[in-house]
């Protein structure tokens, strides 16, 4: 079974930056195209970026380009999100997000991000 | 980038009734590949979303078939044949053609 666990979520001010952790197993993680989705407070996800199979691929959305970065280590099965310069409409659950819109999409558990000073 | 309209917004049934979902894009969601990227999703409170549909009409391993999703071009439904009390949450449909990916607005579904 597919297991995807967030980490490294937390209260950060403005200005600052955070660095997000996928965990995957149960899958041959270098198979697939990766992605972030975040969901802010009694919204609706929104897509945030996507990385394809060797990381040579990525997309951003327009809010997240220049500031976010994704990446991924395929020998630690292991997907980032790196966030500079937040803001507090950053402010979300981040959702890592494998083979989306495919057989084999799952979303992970989520991790809070709090953009507060 | 594609606009996703979904309605309605709030659906409220009666259990063993049917339901229906549209969701209408600005723009064909045919791929080149002949697929049709339409997608959706059921956010139950206090899970994460998981996928219910994919490709239009195929619906992912585990899913009941009472549920089912049919389309082309810009218009898609998803129909529940009939609801049960397990059904309850936030159903998105989403494209999946061109970045940015795209949701629509979410249909919340509650039982009568």
């Amino acid at each position: 079974e597919v297991h995807l666990v967030e980490a490294g979520g937390g209260l950060v001010q403005p200005g600052r930056s955070l660095r997000l952790s996928c965990a995957a197993s149960g899958l041959s993680f270098s198979n697939y195209w990766f992605h972030w989705v975040r969901q802010a407070p009694g919204k609706g996800p929104v897509w945030v970026a996507r990385i394809n199979e060797d990381g040579g691929i990525t997309n951003y959305a327009d809010f997240a380009q220049g500031r976010f970065s994704i990446s991924r280590d395929n020998a630690r099965n292991t997907l980032h999100l790196e966030m500079n310069s937040l803001r507090a409409e950053d402010t979300a659950v981040y959702f890592c997000v494998v083979d989306m819109s495919g057989a084999r999409d799952r979303w992970g558990q989520g991790t809070l991000v709090t953009v507060s000073s | 980038d594609i606009v996703m309209t979904q309605s309605p917004l709030s659906l409220s049934v009666t259990p063993g009734e049917p339901a229906s979902i549209s969701c209408k894009s600005t723009q064909s969601l045919l791929h080149s590949n002949g697929n049709t990227r339409m997608t959706w999703y059921l956010h139950r409170p206090g899970q994460s979303p998981h996928l219910l549909i994919y490709l239009t009409s195929n619906r992912a391993s585990g899913v009941p078939d009472r549920f089912s999703g049919s389309g082309s071009g810009t218009d898609f439904t998803l129909k529940i044949s009939k609801v049960e009390a397990e059904d309850v949450g936030i159903y998105y449909c989403m494209q999946g053609l061109q970045t940015p990916y795209t949701f629509g607005q979410g249909t919340k579904l509650e039982i009568k």
